[in-house]
């Protein structure tokens, strides 16, 4: 079992929709947890970081991280498509180490 | 956000060569810097941790001495792909994280092209 799941998608969606994009995991000991996008040949792009369980909301970016489920979630309102790109989840338990999931590829439409 | 600058965004070498990439952390110190390759429609590859000052840790099945992992300073690590061949072509990837600032940045890549 991977130690991080995530639906490669690709999720297509249009534009002005609520985007949902999701991570489980399997290791409880994971409490740092993070989300990028990342457009084609570039590097990942920090969008939200989120310490232990709770949401967190930055302008039209809502995470949420729920331990007891071991389950993450990124929340995408009023979506454009320049918000088109791949979203990757990661986590860590002690930041030694890192563990990503394979990336959502979404796409919002015009 | 901090920024971590890698350069070059892209590189053509010839097969035989060795090609550098370098890392830096501009604006904090990056106490561990990691180094990954990603294939076409594919999630990042691990190759090697660095903490500064001492040897790099690599992957299982990623051959050191192929490439080559300095962490010489606080803002500056490089991999250094040796002998370059075809097969070594792909985007490679540096990320830094610093002890004070708690979050994993990462550089914007390099696409190795090998002739």
């Amino acid at each position: 079992q991977k130690e991080v799941e995530q639906d490669p998608g690709p999720l297509s969606v249009p534009e002005g929709a609520i985007v949902s994009l999701n991570c489980t995991y399997s290791n409880s000991a994971f409490q740092y947890f993070m989300w990028y996008r990342q457009y084609s040949r570039k590097g990942p792009e920090l969008l939200m970081y989120t310490y232990s369980s709770g949401n967190k909301e930055d302008g039209r970016f809502t995470a949420q991280v729920d331990k007891s489920s071991k389950y993450i979630s990124l929340f995408i309102r009023d979506s454009q498509p320049s918000d088109s790109a791949t979203y990757l989840c990661a986590m860590s338990a002690s930041f030694n180490k890192f563990y990503f999931g394979s990336g959502t590829k979404l796409n919002v439409k015009p | 956000g901090a920024v971590v600058s890698q350069h070059p965004s892209w590189v053509i070498c010839k097969s035989g060569t060795s090609v550098k990439i370098e890392c830096r952390s501009l604006d904090f110190q990056a106490t561990t810097m990691f180094w990954y390759r990603q294939f076409p429609k594919q999630s990042l590859m691990l190759m090697a941790t660095s903490n500064e000052g001492s040897k790099a840790t690599y992957e299982q099945g990623v051959e050191k001495d192929k490439f080559l992992i300095n962490h010489a300073s606080l803002t500056l690590s490089t991999l250094t792909v040796t002998s370059a061949h075809p097969e070594d072509s792909s985007f490679y990837i540096c990320s830094a994280y610093g002890q004070h600032n708690e979050k994993l940045f990462f550089g914007s890549g390099t696409q190795l092209s090998v002739l």
